[in-house]
């Protein structure tokens, strides 16, 4: 069974760039999360979907991150214009639905901004 | 606010001996524990989840939980070197809440 996929692995931007990622969840799974890993740190939550609907973003930064998943199946998470502090590994999860069931990780992606 | 804590370490443990990690929680309505393995540079990894009371085995690794104490934790049984890795404590609450992340313990097995 293939793995939860994403694009890129590494980024390097400038500050007030633009930044763009793909995540491509375990086949069959409806649950789609987006975090961001900061080094020494747990991951933190962005946005979660429910096949292509969005069930908590709470945490997401709305004036500068956007996240969807038109059909239900991929995804990508935008920041625009992108900060220093972004800097941080960008993880996308799936699981078969909400609530408490175990998240697969994809590889991430690690966002440099200088 | 729901709160997931592990001390950070690094737990250091000389190679054959019983890694032990903890972690507790604040919320008394958690089901489900999660303990994820990460390696630098790496996304986590499952490895083991428990869901009720008491111990469960899997090859060298135990989970055990006590929602009495809100607490749980994670044996791995005869450490090796390449057990060397940042283990993470995640905790689920029912419906759509999502999994409540801890920062995670740093263990280093010295051969």
């Amino acid at each position: 069974e293939a793995g939860v996929a994403q694009s890129p692995r590494y980024k390097i931007i400038e500050k007030r760039q633009s930044v763009a990622f793909w995540c491509n969840p375990i086949s069959g799974h409806a649950t789609l999360y987006w975090y961001q890993q900061i080094l020494g740190q747990g991951p933190k939550l962005l946005i979660q979907f429910q096949n292509n609907g969005v069930v908590d973003d709470s945490q997401l930064p709305k004036d500068r991150f956007s996240a969807e998943r038109l059909k239900g199946v991929d995804s990508t998470l935008k920041i625009q214009p992108a900060k220093l502090e972004d800097s941080a590994v960008y993880l996308c999860a799936s699981s078969l639905g909400t609530g408490p069931f175990e998240q697969y990780f994809g590889p991430g992606t690690r966002l440099t901004v200088t | 606010q729901k709160e997931v804590e592990q001390n950070s370490g690094p737990l250091s443990v000389p190679e054959g001996a019983i890694a032990s990690l903890n972690c507790t929680y604040s919320d008394r309505g958690s089901q489900s524990f999660f303990w994820y393995r990460q390696y630098s540079g790496k996304s986590p990894e499952l490895i083991m989840f428990i869901y009720s009371n008491g111990d469960k085995e899997d090859g060298r690794f135990t989970a055990q939980l006590n929602k009495a104490s809100q607490y749980v934790s994670l044996l791995i049984r005869d450490s090796q070197p390449s057990d060397s890795a940042t283990y993470l404590c995640a905790v689920g609450v029912s419906g759509n809440t999502p999994l409540v992340f801890g920062k995670g313990t740093r263990l280093s097995v010295i051969a």
